[in-house]
Protein backbone atom coordinates (compact mmCIF):
# COMPACT_ATOMS: atom_id res chain seq x y z
CA UNK A 1 0.00 0.00 0.00
CA UNK A 2 1.64 3.32 -0.64
CA UNK A 3 0.13 4.87 2.14
CA UNK A 4 -2.45 8.64 2.53
CA UNK A 5 -1.23 10.02 -0.80
CA UNK A 6 -1.67 14.45 -0.28
CA UNK A 7 -0.93 17.02 -3.44
CA UNK A 8 0.17 19.24 -3.83
CA UNK A 9 3.37 18.93 -1.54
CA UNK A 10 4.10 22.40 -1.52
CA UNK A 11 2.08 25.32 -2.25
CA UNK A 12 2.74 29.22 -2.20
CA UNK A 13 -0.01 31.53 -3.03
CA UNK A 14 -1.23 34.77 -3.17
CA UNK A 15 -3.63 36.64 -0.37
CA UNK A 16 -7.33 36.50 -1.70
CA UNK A 17 -6.50 33.04 -4.23
CA UNK A 18 -7.70 29.58 -3.44
CA UNK A 19 -6.35 27.19 -2.64
CA UNK A 20 -7.32 23.42 -2.68
CA UNK A 21 -5.27 20.44 -1.00
CA UNK A 22 -6.09 17.01 -2.06
CA UNK A 23 -5.65 13.82 -0.34
CA UNK A 24 -6.29 9.91 -0.64
CA UNK A 25 -6.60 7.83 1.95
CA UNK A 26 -5.35 4.28 2.76
CA UNK A 27 -8.00 1.92 0.97
CA UNK A 28 -9.89 -0.01 3.09
CA UNK A 29 -9.98 2.94 5.93
CA UNK A 30 -13.32 4.53 6.77
CA UNK A 31 -12.37 7.18 8.45
CA UNK A 32 -10.33 10.81 7.57
CA UNK A 33 -8.92 13.42 9.33
CA UNK A 34 -7.41 16.74 8.50
CA UNK A 35 -5.32 18.51 10.66
CA UNK A 36 -3.09 21.84 10.71
CA UNK A 37 0.21 22.24 12.21
CA UNK A 38 1.71 25.57 13.23
CA UNK A 39 4.74 25.91 15.87
CA UNK A 40 2.21 28.45 18.01
CA UNK A 41 -0.73 26.02 18.19
CA UNK A 42 0.86 22.37 17.31
CA UNK A 43 -1.62 19.77 15.45
CA UNK A 44 -5.03 20.94 15.25
CA UNK A 45 -8.04 18.54 14.54
CA UNK A 46 -9.63 20.92 11.52
CA UNK A 47 -12.47 18.48 10.27
CA UNK A 48 -13.31 14.37 10.13
CA UNK A 49 -14.93 11.73 8.10
CA UNK A 50 -16.49 8.38 8.83
CA UNK A 51 -17.96 6.61 5.26
CA UNK A 52 -17.42 9.93 3.27
CA UNK A 53 -19.67 11.75 5.75
CA UNK A 54 -18.29 14.88 8.11
CA UNK A 55 -18.68 13.77 11.61
CA UNK A 56 -17.54 16.70 13.13
CA UNK A 57 -16.29 20.30 11.71
CA UNK A 58 -16.08 21.97 14.84
CA UNK A 59 -12.08 23.01 14.24
CA UNK A 60 -12.78 24.26 10.45
CA UNK A 61 -11.55 28.18 11.72
CA UNK A 62 -13.58 29.49 9.79
CA UNK A 63 -16.26 29.87 6.16
CA UNK A 64 -13.35 30.05 4.35
CA UNK A 65 -12.04 26.56 4.99
CA UNK A 66 -14.45 23.85 3.28
CA UNK A 67 -13.62 20.19 2.96
CA UNK A 68 -15.57 17.47 0.30
CA UNK A 69 -14.94 13.81 0.59
CA UNK A 70 -16.95 12.63 -2.41
CA UNK A 71 -15.97 8.93 -2.32
CA UNK A 72 -13.96 6.60 -0.29
CA UNK A 73 -10.52 7.63 -2.03
CA UNK A 74 -10.66 11.27 -1.85
CA UNK A 75 -11.28 14.22 -0.18
CA UNK A 76 -10.51 17.95 -0.80
CA UNK A 77 -9.64 20.93 1.62
CA UNK A 78 -10.63 23.90 0.26
CA UNK A 79 -9.73 27.64 1.67
CA UNK A 80 -10.72 30.52 -0.46
CA UNK A 81 -10.16 32.97 -0.37
CA UNK A 82 -6.98 32.78 1.78
CA UNK A 83 -4.89 34.94 3.86
CA UNK A 84 -1.23 34.96 5.32
CA UNK A 85 -2.43 33.44 8.69
CA UNK A 86 -3.40 30.40 6.71
CA UNK A 87 -0.13 29.11 6.45
CA UNK A 88 0.89 26.30 7.56
CA UNK A 89 1.08 22.29 7.04
CA UNK A 90 -1.82 20.61 6.58
CA UNK A 91 -2.05 16.71 7.05
CA UNK A 92 -4.36 14.20 5.83
CA UNK A 93 -4.57 11.00 8.06
CA UNK A 94 -7.27 8.28 7.61
CA UNK A 95 -7.80 5.03 10.27
CA UNK A 96 -9.95 1.98 10.41
CA UNK A 97 -12.22 1.85 13.13
CA UNK A 98 -11.25 -0.60 16.09
CA UNK A 99 -13.44 -1.17 18.87
CA UNK A 100 -11.08 -1.40 20.87
CA UNK A 101 -7.15 -0.56 21.64
CA UNK A 102 -7.22 3.01 20.55
CA UNK A 103 -7.56 3.56 16.10
CA UNK A 104 -4.20 4.21 14.74
CA UNK A 105 -3.97 7.12 12.81
CA UNK A 106 -1.66 6.75 9.16
CA UNK A 107 -0.59 10.39 8.29
CA UNK A 108 0.29 11.44 4.97
CA UNK A 109 2.86 13.51 4.33
CA UNK A 110 1.61 16.86 4.74
CA UNK A 111 1.50 20.06 2.16
CA UNK A 112 3.32 23.03 3.45
CA UNK A 113 1.05 26.16 2.32
CA UNK A 114 2.51 29.75 2.35
CA UNK A 115 0.24 32.63 1.52
CA UNK A 116 1.79 35.42 0.68
CA UNK B 1 -5.45 25.26 26.72
CA UNK B 2 -3.80 22.51 25.99
CA UNK B 3 -5.88 19.61 27.50
CA UNK B 4 -2.79 16.97 27.44
CA UNK B 5 0.81 18.57 28.62
CA UNK B 6 3.52 17.19 27.43
CA UNK B 7 6.92 18.27 29.24
CA UNK B 8 9.99 19.24 28.39
CA UNK B 9 8.87 21.14 25.22
CA UNK B 10 12.31 21.20 24.40
CA UNK B 11 15.52 18.58 24.85
CA UNK B 12 18.60 18.50 23.73
CA UNK B 13 21.15 15.58 24.64
CA UNK B 14 24.32 13.75 23.80
CA UNK B 15 23.96 10.65 22.58
CA UNK B 16 24.40 8.04 24.74
CA UNK B 17 22.32 9.61 27.64
CA UNK B 18 19.03 8.99 29.26
CA UNK B 19 15.64 11.11 28.73
CA UNK B 20 12.12 11.09 29.67
CA UNK B 21 8.87 12.63 28.11
CA UNK B 22 5.69 13.13 29.91
CA UNK B 23 2.14 13.34 28.98
CA UNK B 24 -0.01 14.55 31.77
CA UNK B 25 -3.86 15.65 31.89
CA UNK B 26 -6.32 16.07 34.39
CA UNK B 27 -8.54 14.28 32.27
CA UNK B 28 -9.11 9.95 32.13
CA UNK B 29 -8.21 8.93 28.44
CA UNK B 30 -9.58 4.90 27.17
CA UNK B 31 -6.12 4.74 25.52
CA UNK B 32 -3.22 7.20 24.85
CA UNK B 33 -0.61 7.28 21.82
CA UNK B 34 3.03 8.61 20.95
CA UNK B 35 3.84 9.44 18.00
CA UNK B 36 7.11 10.70 16.14
CA UNK B 37 7.52 12.79 13.47
CA UNK B 38 10.83 13.89 11.29
CA UNK B 39 11.35 16.74 9.70
CA UNK B 40 9.00 17.41 6.41
CA UNK B 41 7.15 14.14 6.98
CA UNK B 42 3.83 13.25 8.82
CA UNK B 43 3.51 11.70 12.57
CA UNK B 44 4.04 8.06 13.15
CA UNK B 45 2.62 6.06 15.64
CA UNK B 46 5.63 4.55 17.93
CA UNK B 47 3.09 3.01 20.53
CA UNK B 48 -0.77 2.52 22.13
CA UNK B 49 -1.27 1.80 25.52
CA UNK B 50 -4.89 1.31 26.81
CA UNK B 51 -4.55 -0.15 30.36
CA UNK B 52 -3.89 1.32 33.61
CA UNK B 53 -0.43 0.97 34.36
CA UNK B 54 0.69 -0.98 31.34
CA UNK B 55 4.23 -0.44 30.46
CA UNK B 56 5.22 -1.32 26.71
CA UNK B 57 8.64 -1.51 25.18
CA UNK B 58 9.92 -0.75 21.37
CA UNK B 59 13.79 -1.55 21.65
CA UNK B 60 15.46 1.14 23.39
CA UNK B 61 12.23 3.24 23.93
CA UNK B 62 9.84 2.43 26.97
CA UNK B 63 6.34 3.78 27.57
CA UNK B 64 4.31 3.97 30.95
CA UNK B 65 0.61 4.66 31.28
CA UNK B 66 0.05 5.68 34.69
CA UNK B 67 -2.35 4.37 36.49
CA UNK B 68 -5.30 6.36 36.48
CA UNK B 69 -5.40 6.57 32.92
CA UNK B 70 -4.29 10.46 32.89
CA UNK B 71 -0.98 10.95 32.17
CA UNK B 72 1.97 8.68 30.27
CA UNK B 73 5.88 8.91 29.76
CA UNK B 74 7.98 7.82 27.30
CA UNK B 75 11.78 6.72 28.04
CA UNK B 76 14.95 6.58 25.89
CA UNK B 77 17.54 4.43 27.23
CA UNK B 78 21.07 5.56 25.50
CA UNK B 79 19.78 8.15 22.97
CA UNK B 80 20.82 7.94 19.35
CA UNK B 81 20.98 10.98 16.28
CA UNK B 82 18.43 8.95 14.82
CA UNK B 83 15.76 9.62 17.27
CA UNK B 84 15.61 13.05 16.99
CA UNK B 85 12.15 14.63 16.36
CA UNK B 86 8.90 15.39 17.70
CA UNK B 87 7.26 13.25 20.08
CA UNK B 88 3.86 13.61 20.30
CA UNK B 89 1.30 12.18 22.50
CA UNK B 90 -2.48 11.76 22.01
CA UNK B 91 -5.43 10.49 24.06
CA UNK B 92 -8.98 9.12 23.15
CA UNK B 93 -11.82 8.89 25.14
CA UNK B 94 -15.65 8.51 25.10
CA UNK B 95 -16.06 12.47 25.26
CA UNK B 96 -14.00 12.99 22.18
CA UNK B 97 -15.82 9.98 19.79
CA UNK B 98 -13.02 8.44 17.47
CA UNK B 99 -10.62 12.00 17.76
CA UNK B 100 -7.22 12.38 18.46
CA UNK B 101 -5.72 14.96 21.26
CA UNK B 102 -2.42 16.19 20.41
CA UNK B 103 -0.36 17.49 23.40
CA UNK B 104 1.88 20.20 22.10
CA UNK B 105 4.75 17.59 21.29
CA UNK B 106 8.47 17.51 23.03
CA UNK B 107 11.04 18.47 20.36
CA UNK B 108 14.64 16.09 21.13
CA UNK B 109 17.67 16.59 19.68
CA UNK B 110 20.18 14.30 20.13
CA UNK B 111 23.90 15.38 19.30
CA UNK B 112 26.43 12.87 17.88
Amino acid sequence: DAGVIQSPRHEVTEMGQEVTLRCKPISGHDYLFWYRQTMMRGLELLIYFNNNVPIDDSGMPEDRFSAKMPNASFSTLKIQPSEPRDSAVYFCASSRLRLAGGNEQFFGPGTRLTVL
Amino acid sequence: TQLLKQSPQFLSIQEGENLTVYCNSSSVFSSLQWYRQEPGEGPVLLVTVVTGGEVKKLKRLTFQFGDARKDSSLHITAAQPGDTGLYLCAGTNMEYGNKLVFGAGTILRVKS
